[in-house]
């Protein structure tokens, strides 16, 4: 699997966006971008996928540049309760045991302020 | 939450002594995951199942076992726990290649 780099850590205001970026620069054509976040204490929560499409669901929206080296994750409108780690995480898709896991990094810590 | 329960949810054990972690889950997924998780190292992957009797290393499994004899349980067992296993263990599962997995809510385990 490619590896990713996420910022350690971001604020946001409650209210606003919140924009996470996302580099993998070395992902390959049938390589997927997955989203996840990680509440305290709590087990890791899927948000989003996506190939090459930008795509949005009731939670956020993924936006994937178009060379696929990079991507970002949007909170339309972080919560308090949107505080949390959020791991990007890219993923093979293809046959074979290895393919089948997740592979989290560090993530970004974003903490939304009142 | 999707149908995965992790039993005990905490345990204290002492060095030495085997413990055997429960996953259990109600969605007839096929893939089924132990990751640990540890201050300063983020989520790892243990083991991993992909079927009934179908299971793989992942990247840190020294000192762990799986099983999984039906498709609704995972088992983790540690032959003989150490202090470097104190840790919080979660389990996942995925229905296919390409969806989400989804988390139990995990189990603290301590060794002293």
């Amino acid at each position: 699997d490619a590896k990713t780099t996420q910022p350690p850590s971001m604020d946001c205001a409650e209210g606003r966006a919140a924009n996470l970026p996302c580099n993998h620069s070395t992902i390959s054509g049938n390589e997927y971008v997955y989203w996840y976040r990680q509440i305290h204490s709590q087990g890791p929560q899927y948000i989003i996928h996506g190939l090459k499409n930008n795509e949005t669901n009731e939670m956020a929206s993924l936006i994937i540049t178009e060379d696929r080296k990079s991507s970002t994750l949007i909170l339309p409108h972080a919560t308090l309760r949107d505080t949390a780690v959020y791991y990007c995480i890219v993923r093979v898709h293809g046959s074979g045991g290895s393919n089948y896991k997740l592979t989290f990094g560090k993530g970004t810590l974003l903490t939304v302020n009142p | 939450d999707a149908g995965i329960t992790q039993s005990p949810r905490h345990k204290v054990t002492e060095t030495g002594t085997p413990v055997t972690l429960r996953c259990h889950q109600t969605e007839n997924h096929r893939y089924m995951y132990w990751y640990r998780q540890d201050p300063g190292h983020g989520l790892r992957l243990i083991h991993y199942s992909y079927g009934v009797k179908d299971t793989d290393k992942g990247e840190v499994s020294d000192g762990y076992s799986v099983s999984r004899s039906k498709t609704e349980d995972f088992l983790l067992t540690l032959e003989s726990a150490t202090s470097s296993q104190t840790s919080v263990y979660f389990c996942a599962i995925s229905e296919s290649l390409v969806s989400e997995a989804f988390f139990g809510q995990g189990t603290r385990l301590t060794v002293v």
